[in-house]
């Protein structure tokens, strides 16, 4: 079964700088997506960025980007000149991209991560 | 806007009771997938409909059930509810194999 790890309950960033939110996950996949969603206070869960595991390139969505790192089962978020609309919480995710067996394309979820953004 | 919409958006109930959380999928999406966030199991993936059939169940207890109708919309049913049920439900939407984008959640809270 797969997994997905966020090793950081808690980050703190000061506005206009850059953090960096780790997610690690453990899959004998070779073909699968991997999300970053935002959840803020409002409690709404919005997708940040999408990263496809055959495609090399790392995902770009404006100030947010994504070293994807296949080899080491990485994924983690960048987030370039932090605004105080960026504090939520964020979450990692994996869906597996054949449908097979019990795995439908649900996803899977890290446990999220905390930022806080501070003026 | 994801255009995923969910009713209602808060419902307070007594344990024992039955209640029906709603969810109308973006236009054109025929997969929906309803998850549970709670405070100690996180977000959980509970069933998922993909054209009016059930395609996959994940944690969701025998006293849940969920069904999908002809015009896509879906509606999760909650029986004999308890305490630990409180929780947020999420319904997600997405074509296939594609992105899934989230309603904004029924919280329920069980007394």
């Amino acid at each position: 079964a797969q997994t997905v790890t966020q090793s950081q309950p808690e980050m703190s960033v000061q506005e206009a700088e850059t953090v960096t939110l780790s997610c690690t996950y453990d899959t004998s996949e070779s073909d699968y997506y991997l999300f970053w969603y935002k959840q803020p206070p409002s409690r709404q869960m919005i997708l940040v960025i999408r990263q496809e595991a055959y495609k090399q390139q790392n995902a770009t969505e404006n100030r947010f980007s994504v070293n994807f790192q296949k080899a080491a089962k990485s994924f983690s978020l960048k987030i370039s000149d932090s605004q105080l609309g960026d504090a939520a919480m964020y979450f990692c995710a994996y869906r597996s991209y054949m449908n097979y067996g019990g795995s439908q394309g649900n996803l899977i979820f890290g446990k999220g991560t905390k930022l806080s953004v501070k003026p | 806007d994801s255009g995923v919409t969910q009713t209602p958006k808060h419902l307070i109930t007594a344990t024992g009771q039955r209640v029906t959380l709603r969810c109308s999928p973006r236009s054109g999406d025929l997969s929906v997938y309803w998850y549970q966030q709670s405070l100690d199991q996180g977000l959980q993936f509970l069933i998922q409909y993909y054209n009016g059939e059930e395609r996959a169940k994940g944690n969701i207890l025998e006293r849940f059930s969920a069904q999908q109708f002809p015009d896509l919309h879906s509606e999760l049913n909650l029986s004999s509810l308890e305490l630990g049920d409180s929780a947020l439900y999420f319904c997600a939407s997405s074509a296939n194999r594609g992105t899934q984008y989230f309603g904004p959640g029924t919280r329920l809270t069980v007394l």
